[in-house]
């Protein structure tokens, strides 16, 4: 089975810009997570999507979006860049379903905002 | 709300030596689960090993086990016979219900040769 793919693996943009990140889910899981990886500042959750509809989101500003889509592909939106927003976007996705079924991570995009 | 501890920024240990990774939880659930993932280089986190809080039995994974205390709200990871792969930065991970995860700051841990 293909693992959970991101795309792109690195992008560099400038203030003020947006910026649009992909993730596809290992085939049968319908949970699709965001989380954004900073120095010191571990995982912090982005946005949970099951089928289609977003069902958690975590304490970031209007500015990232998400969505997903009906083969559980999902992106996520960044809008008006700022220059806190260089990160590490990590995707994840799981089987829900099983109790103690795991995230399973993509190898995340870097973002770097200039 | 739910925070998850993890207070070594960094842990270094020697190559075959043993080695444990603090991790702190503050919950009022009593159902929820317990993950420890891994971080190398490659920037891919990989599960390490997961705990049902229902269960007393403490997980093991080969080289990799944990120390489950539901009462203290801890959940520590030791590794033995540590090996230059091991080295990575490592996630604890607290998940209650479905899909809310919570997740520390991480510890790097180096592997001397």
């Amino acid at each position: 089975k293909a693992g959970v793919t991101q795309t792109p693996r690195y992008l560099i943009k400038t203030r003020g810009q947006q910026v649009t990140l992909s993730c596809s889910p290992i085939s049968g899981h319908r949970s699709v997570s965001w989380y954004q990886q900073t120095p010191g500042q571990g995982l912090q959750f982005l946005f949970e999507y099951f089928s289609e509809t977003q069902r958690n989101k975590g304490n970031f500003p209007g500015r990232f979006s998400g969505r997903q889509f009906s083969n559980s592909r999902s992106e996520m939106n960044v809008s008006t860049l700022e220059l806190g927003d260089s990160a590490l976007y990590l995707c994840a996705s799981s089987f829900v379903g099983e109790g103690n079924s795991p995230l399973h991570f993509g190898n995340g995009t870097r973002l770097t905002v200039t | 709300a739910q925070t998850v501890t993890q207070s070594q920024p960094e842990m270094s240990v020697q190559e075959a030596e043993t080695v444990t990774l603090s991790c702190t939880y503050d919950t009022s659930e009593s159902d929820y689960y317990l993950f420890w993932y891994k971080q190398p280089p490659s920037r891919q986190m990989i599960l390490v090993i997961r705990q049902e809080a229902y269960k007393q039995q403490n997980a093991t994974e080969n080289r990799f086990s944990v120390n489950f205390q539901k009462a203290a709200k801890s959940f520590s990871l030791k590794i033995s016979d540590s090996q230059l792969g091991d080295a990575a930065m490592y996630f604890c991970a607290y998940r209650e219900g479905t899909y809310k995860y919570i997740f520390g700051t991480g510890t790097r841990l180096k592997v001397l040769a």
